[in-house]
């Protein structure tokens, strides 16, 4: 049983629509992290939320903190080819040991 | 170098062999990572080092994996008598220190593949 539960797992979607993916636990993370992967490369850090009910904006990107802090949201507005990629969520409960979603694999179709 | 470095990129073995991985994390910082990812899936913790503490071994799987950092720097991550449920993509990653918050750096992994 994974920690983080993302959802959902896979997403295709046509060039210009909206998406928005769930990181959801039952677990208080002091922050948490947003990150996206392409084949072939390391996970890179898109955004931190750490205030519970943050709020973030990334250009078409926005990322919200639960109040609680245990669960977020990362959604995707006029979804782009370049959107492409494996997004994953990463709670940090102490000491920047990061715990990892299982990852939500989004397509977007031109 | 500008970033986490690992290698190899690609490593394909045969059951039952031994394998080790090197990470050169990203120069100044004392804090280091390994994780394993499965194919498309999110990743998994293996190992944790903080400057001259003792590591956080209670990710790795089996008496078979084991890593070290020598010098505060490079580490390596051995896994031994390989398996099939090995193979994977093996990812460095550090930060600056263990401050909560702090930006973490992945490397490119190391894909593992047990024949």
């Amino acid at each position: 049983t994974q920690l983080l539960e993302q959802s959902p797992q896979f997403l295709s979607i046509q060039e210009g629509e909206n998406l928005t993916v769930y990181c959801n636990s039952s677990s208080v993370f002091s922050s948490l992290q947003w990150y996206r992967q392409e084949p072939g490369e390391g996970p890179v850090l898109l955004v931190t939320v750490v205030t519970g009910g943050e709020v973030k904006k990334l250009k078409r990107l926005t990322f919200q903190f639960g109040d609680a802090r245990k669960d977020s949201s990362l959604h995707i507005t006029a979804a782009q080819p370049g959107d492409t990629g494996l997004y994953l969520c990463a709670g940090d409960r102490a000491g920047n040991m990061l715990t990892f979603g299982g990852g939500t694999r989004l397509m977007v179709k031109p | 170098g500008a970033g986490v470095s690992q290698s190899p990129s690609n490593k394909v073995t045969e059951k039952g062999k031994d394998v080790e991985l090197r990470c050169d994390p990203i120069s100044g910082h004392t804090a280091l990572y390994w994780y394993r990812q499965s194919l498309g899936q999110g990743l998994e913790f293996l190992i944790y080092f903080q400057g001259n503490s003792a590591p956080d071994k209670s990710g790795l799987p089996s008496d078979r994996f084991s890593a070290e950092r020598t010098g505060g720097s490079v580490s390596t991550l051995t896994i031994q008598r390989t398996q099939q449920e090995d193979s994977a993509v093996y990812l460095c990653a550090s930060t600056l220190d263990g401050t909560s918050g702090n930006t973490i750096y992945f490397g490119e992994g190391s894909w593992l593949t047990v024949v």
